[in-house]
């Protein structure tokens, strides 16, 4: 299957909001509630932000949050912080009864 | 708590096999899919396949069907990624991950194994 598209880079200032989007197809994102978002910092694992489209693991900032309208998929990320500034990759479940990740984007902070 | 450990860093020749390990503690290992993650340097994460341990179902990513074996040992808690003849093209650094159920989110990432394969 082909990767879940995202725009390569995104940005935005301290205190602002930004929205990263995933879009697939109905065998992926729009057939299922199952994605997911993760944060990665350089040369570490990633780390899950968001499941199930729009939950929130423990310990997550409620800053982040996820949605999904048809095939297209969205996290965003509110009152923007330095620490913030990673890579974000989306995740689908898949027909295929695997998973297929978007190919990231990167979130710079002003 | 819970722990993935990955065994560590490989420099290996093309050609030769290999055989990583994902170890797990502090959950019951049987009853969690494993899944394991390529990153090639500079890329993105791409799915490689998925292990149920509890009866070692495996379903496999399209592009890696046939290029990799999964495996697990519920005995002790481990799960494997190998190679039976590696190429340059499968230096990169692979992750493993927890996940509830088959279509379920990774909730936890081991540290990851960095691979080389050069001549």
């Amino acid at each position: 299957q082909s990767a879940l598209t995202q725009p390569a880079s995104v940005s935005g200032s301290p205190g602002q909001s930004i929205t990263i989007s995933c879009t697939g197809t109905s065998s992926d994102i729009g057939g299922y509630n199952y994605v997911s978002w993760y944060q990665q910092y350089p040369g570490k694992a990633p780390k899950l932000m968001i499941y199930d489209v729009s939950n929130r693991p423990s310990g997550v900032s409620n800053r982040f949050s996820g949605s999904k309208s048809g095939n297209t998929a969205s996290l965003t990320i509110s009152g923007l912080q330095a620490e913030d500034e990673a890579d974000y990759y989306c995740n689908s479940y898949t027909s295929s009864s695997t998973g297929v990740f978007g190919g990231g984007t990167k979130l710079t902070v002003l | 708590e819970v722990q993935l450990v990955q065994s560590g860093a490989e420099v290996k020749k093309p050609g030769e096999s290999l055989k990583i390990s994902c170890k797990g503690s502090g959950y019951s290992f049987s009853s969690y899919w494993i899944g394991w993650v390529r990153q090639m340097p500079g890329k993105g994460l791409e799915w490689m396949g998925i292990i149920y341990p509890g009866d070692s179902d495996t379903k496999y990513s399209p592009s890696f069907q046939g290029q990799v074996t999964i495996s697990a040992d519920k005995s002790i808690s481990t799960a494997y990624l190998q190679w039976s003849s590696l190429e340059a093209s499968d230096s990169a650094m692979y992750y493993c991950g927890r996940l509830r159920d088959i279509a379920a989110a990774v909730d936890y990432w081991g540290q990851g194994t960095l691979v080389t394969v050069s001549s």
